[in-house]
């Protein structure tokens, strides 16, 4: 079974600071792993994904993750925060085995933005 | 293109009801998925449809159920509706076919289910 755990539920960052948000995954076979966005009344936006190619992933709005497979990790990072980054994030993973196993999801981490 | 439009937004219903809620997916897309998000709980999976068919379901009762049609669109329905089904409930569309675990999954704005 996969699963996914993101330690605190809560980050708060200076606006300007750098951004570290951790996921840390379970998974028997090569993992597909997913960080999303959702801001209020909205639904999921996908920052970045990784399939097992590049290690170091690139997204939108100036957010990257490294899949690290010694440490089960695959943490989102963005050097220098803005206020607009303020909302909830999402790591989440499927595996490669096929059929359609939705998505598992960690429990999110609401991002605070201090000005 | 169009993303994926969920409607209604927001319901209001009470214990014992039943409810459908409907799901456009993007314009080619073929699978749709089902999700529920709550704050004790946060995102879970519900279901999957390809093709008109159900291929995989989450661990929910069978009071949960959803169709797919000919043009993708997907519907869900909770019948015998209970306090703790109140949620926000998000449907995602990708383009499907085997593999589908690197398929992105786009998601929609979701509806909003509160059960009184």
């Amino acid at each position: 079974a996969q699963s996914v755990t993101q330690l605190g539920s809560h980050v708060s960052v200076s606006e300007g600071a750098l951004v570290l948000l951790r996921c840390n995954y379970s998974s028997s076979v090569p993992p597909y792993l997913f960080w999303y966005v959702q801001y209020p009344n909205q639904g999921l936006q996908l920052l970045l994904k990784y399939t097992s190619a590049a290690t170091l992933v690139k997204g939108i709005n100036g957010f990257e993750a490294e899949f690290k497979k010694s440490e089960t990790s695959f943490h989102l990072t963005k050097p220098s925060a803005h206020m607009s980054d303020a909302a909830e994030y999402f790591c989440a993973v499927s595996y490669s085995g096929g059929g359609a196993d939705g998505l598992t999801f960690g429990k999110g981490t609401h991002l605070i933005i201090q000005p | 293109k169009a993303g994926v439009t969920q409607t209604p937004r927001y319901l209001i219903k009470t214990r014992g009801q039943q409810v459908t809620l409907s799901c456009s997916p993007i314009s080619g897309h073929r699978s749709v998925s089902w999700y529920q998000q709550t704050p004790g709980q946060g995102l879970q999976f519900l279901f999957e449809y390809f093709s008109e068919t159900q291929r995989n379901k989450g661990n929910f009762p069978g009071r949960f159920s959803g169709r797919q049609f000919s043009n993708s669109r997907s519907e869900m329905n909770v019948s015998t509706l209970e306090l703790g089904d109140s949620a926000l409930y998000l449907c995602a569309s990708s383009l499907g076919g085997f593999l589908v675990a690197k398929n992105i999954q786009y998601f929609g704005a979701g509806t909003r289910l509160s059960v009184l």
